[in-house]
């Protein structure tokens, strides 16, 4: 199974700051069409998961242009920039190139 | 507007069953695999099983396999998880989640086992 390792597992951040969360895979994310599987998800408190950043770098419907992703084939990055109050959650990556799909185990953004 | 709306939760006992439905509207259903991913209390996300459009597909996390089974009807534009053989450790809120991207999910429904 491909294993997603996120850091940090909480971050603390000023609003109007930016932060920035890892994603580490166990192996290759990147298909022989060129697509990199990586994903991105927010779960807000008490509140489903919701797609922001799918295929590494695409920004999903409504989300807004404050969140970028970036990577390589093994390493990822979700940029937040201008962190607002309505960012607060648990931010997942996630991978589905490959049964199983895997998750990583979250990163906890909270205010200052 | 897509909308998964799951149902079919509840308290059961270890071993035992329960079969959990998701309606899904706002969409051609019959044209998108769909997934479902469960979340125990307080954890993070798993993937439990996928389907594709026409069911061709299947296929199921290894926690599960040979006690859960996904199948969907294209008529009712209805996606379902038959588990079996319950154990403590299936207890969790699980969601369904549209394919390829999990773009849209339900709410989740609570399957709660225990004696």
């Amino acid at each position: 199974d491909i294993v997603m390792t996120q850091a940090p597992l909480s971050v603390s951040v000023t609003p109007g700051e930016s932060a920035s969360i890892s994603c580490r895979s166990s192996k290759s994310l990147l298909h022989s069409n060129g697509i990199t599987y990586v994903y991105w998800y927010l779960q807000k408190p008490g509140k489903s998961p919701q797609l922001l950043i799918y295929r590494m770098s695409n920004l999903a419907s409504g989300v807004p242009d404050r969140f970028s992703g970036s990577g390589s084939e093994t390493d990822f990055t979700l940029k937040i920039s201008r962190v607002e109050a309505e960012d607060v959650g648990i931010y997942y990556c996630g991978q589905l190139l490959e049964n199983p799909y895997t998750f990583g185990a979250g990163t906890k953004l909270e205010l200052k | 507007e897509v909308q998964l709306v799951e149902s079919g939760g509840g308290l059961v006992q270890p071993g035992r069953s329960l079969k959990l439905s998701c309606l899904a509207s706002g969409f051609t259903f019959s044209n998108y695999g769909m997934n479902w991913i469960r979340q125990a209390p307080g954890k993070g996300l798993e993937w439990v099983a996928s389907i594709s459009s026409s069911s061709s597909y299947i296929y199921y996390a290894d926690t599960v396999k040979g006690r859960f089974t996904i199948s969907r009807d294209n008529a009712k534009n209805t996606l379902y998880l038959q588990m079996t053989s319950l154990r403590s450790e299936d207890t969790a809120l699980y969601y369904c989640a549209r394919h390829l991207d999990f773009d849209y999910w339900g709410q989740g429904v609570m399957v709660t086992v225990s004696s």
